[in-house]
């Protein structure tokens, strides 16, 4: 069954550095996603991502972030300046559609420790 | 604003006994619903989720969740609960045509004890 990959599973940074979160989602899937889940909380939307573009964004995903399709594989999730707040789970997911009547499919995560 | 309430941050239920995980929800217009699951160190997995047409909804695993417009939930259920189904469970609803995102709720920790 295929399923949505995502490297590293843990990232250990310091304050300030630059971190690139990398994901490789279902082949045949368009939309794209970024989820974040601080440790004890909900699990949050941070953007979505459809042919080569934004979709939408919430208000955690400031100048700070950034998303992008390198190739016809990979989507990333880059934040240029790490801060300690940004400590969290990151989940990437997938869908065949925007439409929201396919679910969408999420990878295991990668843990983000700043410190 | 949407957003999606799961009321019990635990709920513990003996082997082979019936399970409810609570959930409610508010949107602006009609809702599509879903159920996913967490596993220690794993992604979330998909269950089960409400589109449109019968109430209750089947899904992997023997879950199965009813979705109450008036009530404005939708329970997650299974007739008799294993030890294996002990994990966290995420309620997450869309707000059709309006968004492309799910807003989760804050999940429920299932304990099923043999």
């Amino acid at each position: 069954e295929p399923e949505v990959t995502q490297t590293p599973s843990h990232q250990v940074t310091q304050m300030g550095q630059e971190v690139i979160l990398r994901c490789v989602p279902i082949s045949n899937h368009l939309y794209f996603y970024w989820y974040r889940q601080i440790l004890g909380q909900k699990v949050e939307f941070l953007v979505s991502f459809y042919n080569n573009e934004i979709s939408e964004k919430s208000e955690i995903f400031d100048d700070q972030f950034s998303v992008e399709r390198p190739d016809g594989s990979n989507f990333t999730l880059k934040i240029r300046s790490t801060k300690l707040e940004d400590s969290a789970m990151y989940f990437c997911a997938s869908s065949a559609d925007g439409q929201g009547v396919r679910e969408q499919f999420f990878g295991p995560g990668t843990r983000l420790t700043v410190l | 604003a949407q957003s999606v309430a799961q009321p019990e941050d635990q709920v513990n239920v003996a082997e082979g006994n019936p399970l409810t995980v609570k959930c409610t929800y508010s949107v602006s217009g009609n809702p599509y619903l879903f159920w996913y699951v967490q596993y220690p160190n794993r992604g979330l997995q998909f269950l089960l989720k409400y589109i449109t047409g019968d109430n209750l909804v089947k899904g992997s695993y023997g879950f199965e969740a009813e979705f109450n417009k008036s009530q404005t939930s939708f329970h997650l259920k299974k007739p008799s609960a294993l030890v294996s189904d002990s994990a966290l469970y995420f309620c997450a609803v869309r707000d059709v045509g309006n968004t492309d995102k799910l807003i989760f709720g804050t999940g429920t920790r299932l304990q099923v004890f043999p």
